[in-house]
């Protein structure tokens, strides 16, 4: 089955510098890797996606890459903010394995004001 | 986008009674729903797919008969939590994928504390 690692466990930068977090997959059929925000004692929040057939996509301060060769990708944040302080989850799935979504370990980013 | 409900959102119970939890998709059809669940401080670990008119299958290491999964229709899937102990204490979240647009809803979540 699939299984996502991800990296940094924690991940603390000063408001205004970017944050980037990496994850890999090793199931080369998943075809959706969705990155959730979650904040606490709420649900994860959907704040970016991207299909296998793109490499990269990018929404306002926030960019995610995706090197499907290597089975990686990555969530950029740029110009960070003190409310984009949360823990931020990578998953991988789609419809190849029938929707199944499998989550990173979670990172929890700090900004400091 | 689509909507997923759970109900209750919060519930308290005493060790040894049942619990039961459920996920609706209110603005879609959803043969297949997943149930997670999430400790303090961990990630959303899957514990089964909920499958519309079949068995679900579990992950390795989720007692299919201590949380019962019955996917009577094409909008709710149920998750009890059988004979709860206080180990079971989690949050518990559903999802179901809307296929059409290819993109998994998540539920709001239920706190389950068992005392």
């Amino acid at each position: 089955g699939e299984n996502v690692e991800q990296h940094p466990s924690t991940l603390s930068v000063q408001e205004g510098d970017s944050a980037v977090i990496k994850c890999t997959y090793s199931d080369s059929a998943s075809n959706y890797f969705p990155w959730y925000k979650q904040e606490l004692g709420k649900r994860p929040q959907l704040i970016i996606d991207i299909r296998s057939n793109v490499g990269e996509k990018k929404d306002q301060r926030i960019a995610v890459t995706l090197n499907k060769t290597a089975k990686h990708f990555s969530l950029h944040i740029t110009e960070t903010q003190p409310e984009d302080s949360a823990v931020y989850f990578c998953a991988a799935g789609g419809s190849a394995g029938g929707f199944k979504t499998i989550f990173g370990a979670g990172t929890r980013l700090f900004v400091k004001a | 986008g689509a909507v997923v409900s759970q109900h209750p959102s919060r519930v308290i119970c005493k060790s040894g009674t049942s619990v039961k939890i459920e996920c609706r998709s209110l603005d879609f059809q959803a043969t297949t729903m997943f149930w997670y669940r999430q400790f303090p401080k961990q990630s959303l670990m899957l514990m089964a797919t909920s499958n519309e008119g079949s068995k679900a299958t579990y992950e390795q290491g989720v007692e299919k008969d201590k949380f019962l999964i019955n996917h009577a229709s094409l909008t709710l899937s149920t998750l009890t939590v059988t004979s709860a102990h206080p180990e079971d204490s989690s949050f518990y979240i559903c999802s179901a994928p809307d296929r059409a647009e290819e993109t998994q809803y998540f539920g709001p979540g239920t706190r389950l504390l068992v005392l």
